[in-house]
């Protein structure tokens, strides 16, 4: 079946950038998504990227997309203690959604 | 952005009893909802499709009778955990689809089950 890996666990240092990295192996992916998941709640979705663009930008946020590699990346500028959380990369179409393992970033003071 | 509203957000039950979980899509209209299990720190598992008016379609490994799932109308989905055993202990999350936009799905808050 449909694979996507990221790794476990990020630490970060408080005004730092986090990058959280996504790697996935279906090709027929229209959407790639991020979201985010605090402790005992569900997912709220941070962004996506359609799967014929190169980045994405919102606030905060950027998105790169490597398509020809199947890597997807997350930045986070000037990370918070409140980006404290699992974050979950995602692939697929609308129809189905294949998750990652979830990297928990940690942001330390 | 859309509301998803998931109950319970807790529940506590005896083994061999059934338990419903609710999924509700507060603002817009969701032929499709998803059902998925996460396992402690592990990825989301989907485990069916849920489809207004028909029946649902459950993933390979999954049991239709044990996970029953009724989308009776356009805004609400049923999870009913059957016999539950405490194996099935874990943490329900359902999504929907708005109808009319195929961009993404939004997430309920999630339900926490503990079979005791």
């Amino acid at each position: 079946g449909e694979d996507v890996e990221q790794s476990l666990f990020l630490s970060v240092r408080e005004g730092d950038s986090s990058v959280i990295n996504c790697t996935y192996t279906d090709s027929s992916s229209t959407y790639l998504y991020w979201y985010k998941q605090e402790p005992g709640a569900g997912l709220q979705l941070l962004t996506y990227i359609f799967s014929n663009m190169d980045m994405k930008q919102d606030q905060r946020l950027t998105v790169l997309l490597n398509k020809k590699d199947k890597h997807l990346s997350l930045r986070i500028a000037d990370t918070q203690t409140g980006d404290s959380a699992i974050y979950f990369c995602a692939s697929g179409t609308a129809s189905k959604l294949t998750f990652g393992t979830g990297t928990r970033l940690q942001v330390t003071l | 952005g859309a509301v998803v509203s998931q109950h319970p957000s807790r529940v506590i039950c005896k083994s061999g009893t059934s338990v419903k979980i609710e999924c509700r899509s507060l603002d817009f209209q969701a032929t499709t909802m998803f059902w998925y299990r996460q396992f402690p720190k592990k990825s989301l598992m989907l485990m069916a499709t849920s489809n207004e008016g028909s029946k649902a379609t459950y993933e390979q490994g999954v049991e239709k009778d044990k996970f029953l799932i009724n989308h009776a109308s356009l805004t609400l989905s049923t999870l009913t955990v059957t016999s539950a055993h405490p194996e099935d202990s874990s943490f329900y999350i359902c999504s929907a689809r708005d109808s009319f936009m195929n961009t993404e799905a939004f997430f309920g808050q999630g339900t926490r089950l503990t079979v005791v």
